[in-house]
């Protein structure tokens, strides 16, 4: 089992639509969640992080927490073309600071 | 621009010579990470360091990688003797603390490596 899953995708959402993309984690004892866009070719960029279960909000993302199921979504809302991007759903190290990956999820959001 | 700092962007090397890359993390930040992206997967962490000292090499192969982070300049990934398979994008990533629950890295623009 992978530390950190996600549906590789592609997810495709028309313009203007939520999209949800999922990861589940494997480590009940995981405090810290990051999301990543990444680009083609490029590198990722911090979404948000989220370490309390519920709901997080910045602006038309939203990322929920729910540790009792060991899993972590990322919402965006008024989906754009230039929301197209591979996301990446990232668990913490407390103690070291590093980050586990999951295979990242590919949106494609069409005008 | 004070960001994450890589260089070479991209580097061929011939099978069987060295690469190095290079890292200089934010300013302000004391702690370096490295991972790796071969095509088409996600990111892998090879190594953590803090000046002067290697935290955490768990995600480093066994043989031909090594990476050092010096009290003065950047960090570098070394990687002898390269393979085809060693052809991937690194990215490095600084922070500023370790751990905490909301300790953000943030990623410098890697190095595509390309081995013919």
């Amino acid at each position: 089992q992978k530390e950190v899953e996600q549906n590789s995708g592609p997810l495709s959402v028309p313009e203007g639509a939520i999209a949800s993309l999922n990861c589940t984690y494997s480590d009940r004892g995981s405090q810290s969640f990051f999301w990543y866009r990444q680009y083609s070719g490029k590198s990722p960029e911090l979404i948000m992080f989220i370490y309390s279960n519920g709901d997080k909000e910045d602006g038309r993302f939203t990322a929920q927490l729910n540790k009792a199921s060991q899993y972590v979504s990322l919402l965006i809302r008024d989906s754009q073309p230039s929301d197209s991007a591979t996301y990446l759903c990232a668990r913490g190290s407390s103690n070291t600071g590093k980050l586990i990956f999951g295979q990242g999820t590919t949106l494609q959001v069409k005008p | 621009n004070a960001g994450v700092m890589q260089n070479p962007r991209h580097l061929v090397r011939r099978r069987g010579q060295e690469a190095r890359l290079r890292c200089s993390p934010m300013k302000g930040h004391s702690h370096v990470y490295w991972y790796r992206q071969l095509p088409e997967e996600g990111l892998k962490f090879m190594v953590y360091l803090q000046k002067e000292n290697i935290i955490d090499e768990s995600g480093m192969p066994k043989e031909r990688f090594s990476a050092e982070f010096p009290k003065e300049g950047p960090s570098i990934l070394r990687i002898q003797q390269v393979v085809r398979g060693d052809s991937a994008a690194y990215f490095c990533a600084s922070s500023p603390m370790t751990g905490g629950l909301n300790t953000e890295a943030f990623f410098g623009q890697g190095t595509r490596l390309t081995v013919v």
